[in-house]
């Protein structure tokens, strides 16, 4: 079985500022895992994600996250906020027996404050 | 890239009717495809997996004869929402995986906003 937990539904920086998302995983099998992003009324974009390999993933638009097994997470950073990044982010994890099929966190909610 | 089309992308009903949201992947074959449903402010709730030339696989809970879904072809995928009600009313995304990859990558829809009035 698979679980995806985001702390903290809502996050606020200031433009300019670091900008951390977390997110938590369960998983019985050696996990896949996303991050996607999501404007008002439109469908996901693919920020990032891991499958093997190299830990550290750098992603689209400056985003980058680790992952830790030791910790089972995967948080997604950004050094500077930009007001562009005010979004909605989703984590999600899968595996190579799934099917494909993703299980998605919460959801955080980015706002920037000029 | 992997690009996937959704329409309508937008759709008012009156209770009682059907609707057909289609899912396209314009540049790439997808031999699966999922739908998702999302309420407002909250997170993807996966529906269905529809994998081409099969009947789809239905999460718990989810009816499969209110929320048809075929896959008739490698590159389309429906979802119809069959004698809609109020509760119906959702955000419906769609999803693929590009036969190219082999790490589970998904390319979403825009999704379709229902309505049923």
């Amino acid at each position: 079985a698979q679980s995806v937990t985001q702390l903290g539904s809502h996050v606020s920086v200031s433009e300019g500022a670091l900008v951390l998302l977390r997110c938590n995983y369960s998983s019985s099998v050696p996990p896949y895992l996303f991050w996607y992003v999501q404007y008002p009324n439109q469908g996901l974009q693919l920020l990032l994600k891991y499958t093997t390999g190299a830990t550290l993933v750098k992603g689209i638009n400056g985003f980058e996250a680790e992952f830790k097994k030791s910790e089972t997470s995967f948080h997604l950073t950004k050094p500077s906020a930009h007001m562009s990044d005010a979004a909605e982010y989703f984590c999600a994890v899968s595996g190579y027996n799934q099917g494909g099929k993703l299980i998605f966190g919460q959801g955080t909610e980015l706002s920037v404050k000029p | 890239g992997a690009v996937v089309s959704q329409h309508p992308s937008r759709v008012i009903c009156k209770s009682g009717t059907s609707v057909k949201i289609e899912c396209r992947s314009l540049d790439f074959q997808a031999t699966t495809m999922f739908w998702y449903r999302q309420f407002p402010k909250q997170s993807l709730m996966l529906m269905a997996t529809s994998n081409e030339g099969s009947k789809a696989t239905y999460e718990q809970g989810v009816e499969k004869d209110k929320f048809l879904i075929n896959h008739a072809s490698l590159t389309l995928s429906t979802l119809t929402v069959t004698s809609a009600h109020p509760e119906d009313s959702s955000f419906y995304i769609c999803s693929a995986n590009t036969r190219r990859s082999s790490t589970d990558t998904q390319y979403f829809g825009p999704g379709t906003r229902l309505t049923v009035l």
